[in-house]
């Protein structure tokens, strides 16, 4: 199985600054029609997962501006330009190319 | 949007069985693979079991395979896991979602396996 190593895996973000979350990938995860199936997810406190970014770079419908994914090969980012409240949560990464897909062990996000 | 209610969560003892559902509902269900994921208490996200829209193309995690069956009635928007053999190794939130984007999720619902 592909193991998604995430890093750190708790951040302490003062409200207003940049937060940055790294997944490394232990295969490259660019599919066989060109697309490379890396995606990211917000669990908030209580809440159930929801996906954020897909595609590494894709912005889900309703998800704020401030969220941006990048990346490529195994390397990828998820990052955040002004943390807010409604921020605090697990961040999960996901790949969806090699099966079966699998997931990072999550990145604490919390309010310094 | 895919709205995803899932049940049939509980207790049960080591070596027993359940059955969970999910319903859906806001777009057509047979267009979309769906998949199992499940959350350990205080735990990460583990992909458990998927199936295909019309029903092929079914998979499963080595953890489970041999014990939880993944089937789905598109006639009536529903998919289903059963689980059989079950231990404590499988106390978690499962939760529906669409197929392995996983766009669209669940409430989830809470299965604990305990004597």
């Amino acid at each position: 199985d592909v193991v998604m190593t995430q890093s750190p895996l708790s951040l302490p973000v003062t409200l207003g600054q940049p937060a940055s979350i790294s997944c490394k990938s232990s295969q490259g995860l660019v599919y066989s029609d060109g697309s490379t199936y890396l995606n990211w997810f917000q669990q908030r406190p209580g809440q159930s997962p929801r996906r954020l970014i897909y595609k590494v770079s894709n912005r889900d419908s309703g998800v704020p501006d401030r969220f941006s994914g990048s990346g490529s090969g195994t390397d990828f980012t998820l990052e955040i330009s002004r943390v807010e409240a409604e921020d605090v949560g697990i961040y999960y990464c996901m790949q969806a190319t090699h099966w079966p897909p699998t997931f990072g062990q999550g990145t604490k996000v919390e309010i310094k | 949007e895919m709205q995803l209610l899932e049940s049939g969560g509980g207790v049960v003892q080591p070596g027993g069985s359940l059955r969970l559902s999910c319903a859906a509902s806001g777009v057509t269900f047979s267009s979309y693979a769906m998949s199992w994921v499940r959350q350990a208490p205080g735990k990460g996200l583990e992909w458990v079991s998927g199936i295909g829209g019309s029903g092929g193309n079914i998979k499963y995690a080595d953890s489970v395979k041999g014990r939880f069956t993944i089937s789905r009635d598109n006639s009536k928007n529903t998919l289903h896991l059963q689980m059989n053999s079950l231990g404590v190794e499988d106390t978690a939130i499962y939760y529906c979602v669409t197929g392995i984007t996983m766009k669209d999720w669940g409430q989830g619902t809470l299965v604990t396996v305990s004597s």
